[in-house]
């Protein structure tokens, strides 16, 4: 069964301190692996991709496929980046699972 | 211009009644999406449609019935609402038949009392 999970629903960090957001995935096939933010209120949007392999707001996140680990990563922590951030493969089939969320806060 | 676009933005209706939401986009995606957040924040997808036909129907109440009424369209009619319905509801849509990019509307907030 395609299964995603992110450990973390709560996390909290200092500003300037690094963030790790995890992301485990059981899927068959090669997903594409997406991460995806929501702020307060607001639509999600693509945070990133990994075929992209782009550093966006600072994020980076590397596909582990022996882990099969989709880790977001952040090395400075900024107040701006609260929000709530899912992670989301994909296969074919338009089939989008999203985990189930990890809620950042970047405390000042 | 907006990409993806949903009204009504908020809705507030009593148990029983029916309602749709709308969703357009004009983006030129051939897929299009419903997910239901609910008050946890989970994101569980609902329905997928693909040049105005059903892909995906997830295990959702027949109470919920999507109509495409073409491929930059997708409406949700939600009959007999209940209270577990709230939720707010995104609309998304994709360009590469659901491998892609998902851009998201804003998000219809449902509110049954």
């Amino acid at each position: 069964a395609q299964r995603v999970t992110q450990p973390e629903k709560l996390l909290s960090v200092f500003k300037g301190a690094p963030v790790e957001l995890k992301c485990n995935y059981s899927y068959s096939g090669s997903p594409e692996l997406f991460w995806y933010v929501q702020y307060s209120r607001q639509r999600l949007q693509l945070l990133l991709r990994h075929i992209s392999r782009e550093s966006i707001k600072g994020f980076t996140a590397d596909l582990n496929k022996g882990e099969t680990s989709f880790h977001l990563k952040k090395p400075f922590a900024q107040e701006e980046d609260s929000a709530m951030y899912y992670c989301a493969p994909s296969n074919t089939g338009n089939q989008f699972y999203f985990g189930t969320g990890t809620s950042l806060t970047v405390i000042p | 211009d907006t990409a993806v676009s949903q009204t009504p933005k908020y809705l507030v209706t009593q148990m029983g009644n029916d309602k749709s939401i709308k969703c357009e986009q004009n983006l030129g995606h051939d897929t299009m999406y419903w997910y239901k957040q609910d008050s946890k924040k989970f994101l569980k997808i609902m329905f997928s449609y693909n040049n105005k036909e059903l892909i995906i129907n997830e295990t959702v109440p027949n109470r919920f019935s999507p109509k495409s009424p073409d491929k930059a369209h997708l409406n949700l009619h939600i009959n007999s609402l209940e209270l577990g319905d709230s939720a707010v509801y995104f609309c998304a849509s994709t360009l590469e038949g659901g491998r892609g990019e998902q851009y998201f509307g804003p998000g219809t907030r449902l509110t049954v009392t």
